[in-house]
């Protein structure tokens, strides 16, 4: 089976732009979770997407957004980029939504902001 | 609300010796406890989770965890340190609704040859 998949992996923006990621869950999975890693914050949470709608969202501004489309697939949005948001994006899907279900993660979308 | 701390970002120990790595929780309800492994230039893989069944878990590369209500801790150990442990382990809660988890902020384990 398939893991997931996040494209693209690596990019570089310039400030103000707008960029877009994708991820692909995992096969059956409709739970895809997106999280921005820092070396300095470590795991953030940003949202979360169950069947199309969003369940669950991080303490982020409203310049990043997401949706989920009906095959599960995932995308984020950044507008306006800034310096900050240099960061590892990480996509997570899950088979479950109980509280005992982990998170599939995939290799992330590594942004750079210049 | 749900919340991990790590103790020590860093550790190094030598090839052989024992890993430990801290995690403690904070929980407003039974926690789900989970520790995660990160390669460089990679996503993060499961290593272990407590689900509220044996108190002690086992995971994979033989790492295991105890759940220790009374200290409120989920530590990470391995008998013998191997060089292909070196990478970043992440310590993590997932929430009341479990479609969010808490992730602490990670420590960095180098294996000494």
């Amino acid at each position: 089976k398939a893991g997931v998949t996040q494209t693209p992996r690596y990019l570089i923006k310039t400030r103000g732009q707008q960029v877009t990621l994708s991820c692909s869950p995992i096969s059956g999975h409709r739970s895809v979770s997106w999280y921005q890693q820092t070396p300095g914050q470590g795991l953030q949470f940003l949202f979360e997407y169950f069947s199309e709608t969003q369940r669950n969202k991080g303490n982020f501004p409203g310049r990043f957004s997401g949706r989920q489309f009906s095959n599960s697939r995932s995308e984020m949005n950044v507008s306006t980029l800034e310096l900050g948001d240099s960061a590892l994006y990480l996509c997570a899907s899950s088979s479950t939504t109980a509280r005992a279900g982990e998170l599939f993660f995939g290799e992330g979308s590594r942004l750079t902001v210049l | 609300a749900q919340s991990v701390t790590q103790l020590g970002s860093h550790v190094s120990v030598s090839e052989g010796a024992l890993v430990l790595l801290r995690c403690n929780y904070s929980s407003s309800v039974p926690p789900y406890l989970f520790w995660y492994v990160q390669y460089p230039n990679q996503g993060l893989q499961l290593l272990l989770k407590y689900t509220s069944a044996a108190t002690l878990v086992k995971g994979i590369n033989g790492f295991e965890a105890e759940f220790k209500k009374s200290e409120t801790s989920f530590h990470l150990t391995k008998p013998s340190a191997h060089m292909s442990d070196a990478a970043e382990y992440f310590c993590a809660v997932s929430s009341n609704t479990g479609n969010q988890f808490y992730f602490g902020t990670g420590t960095s384990l180098t294996v000494i040859p």
